[in-house]
């Protein structure tokens, strides 16, 4: 069976501390690998896709990496504004359409100044 | 604001009522997702339509809900006799058609809080 895991589950990090959080995967099939950011109340907010072993994607002090079994999420000298749930989701081979995304259970991040 | 807007925001509702969602998508995306997420949980699938066609359904999606997507523009997701176990975010995702790459990422609206008491 397809399964994400993120971890940790919590994160508490001082301001400018930087650190990783791991999202490892177990599936038939990757075909894309997303990192999604939600605040406490709202939608998911669409981050980064990492679709092969090796690719990297930054944005700000958001670095994503990915291997044949796991993802990272790099935060370099976090703000306080960097507090919130970071959401991992897969997509497999099959099921086929686009978009059904299996999602882990995040890991909340609260970054203290 | 990712262009993906859902009404409405809160719904409290008895046990035994029926609820009905909207999402409206990005107007030039075709395709709609439909999760729900608990509390501490990741969003789980639901449903997906391409423009006006139910594609997919989890088996999440009991015989008391149901989804729609007339003319492949808005949809609506109906829950019929609430149970309490229903009670979550309901979040609608839109993503492009075979213009945009692949898995480039569904964009979610902000979802609908249902509280059924």
């Amino acid at each position: 069976e397809d399964q994400v895991t993120q971890s940790p589950e919590a994160l508490r990090l001082q301001e400018g501390e930087s650190s990783s959080l791991n999202c490892s995967y177990t599936v038939s099939g990757l075909r894309g690998l997303f990192w999604y950011r939600q605040d406490p109340g709202k939608g998911p907010e669409f981050l980064f896709t990492l679709y092969s072993a090796g690719e990297e994607k930054e944005k700000e002090r958001l670095k994503a990496t990915l291997t044949k079994k796991e993802s990272f999420l790099h935060i370099t000298a976090p703000k306080p504004e960097d507090s919130a749930t970071y959401l991992c989701a897969v997509r497999t081979n099959y099921g086929g359409s686009q978009g059904n995304l299996i999602f882990g259970k995040g890991t909340k991040l609260s970054v203290k100044p | 604001d990712t262009g993906v807007s859902q009404d409405p925001r809160h719904k409290i509702t008895k046990r035994g009522q029926n609820v009905t969602f909207r999402c409206d998508p990005i107007s030039e995306h075709n395709r709609l997702y439909w999760y729900r997420q608990t509390l501490g949980q990741g969003p789980e699938f639901l449903t997906y339509f391409q423009n006006e066609a139910q594609l997919e359904k989890s088996r999440l999606l009991s015989d008391r809900f149901s989804a729609e997507r007339p003319k492949g523009s808005f949809s609506t997701l109906e829950i019929q006799r609430t149970e309490q176990g229903d009670s979550a975010m309901y979040l609608c995702a839109s993503i492009g058609g075979e213009g945009l790459r692949p898995g480039q990422g569904a964009f979610f609206g902000q979802g609908t809080r249902l509280t059924v008491v």
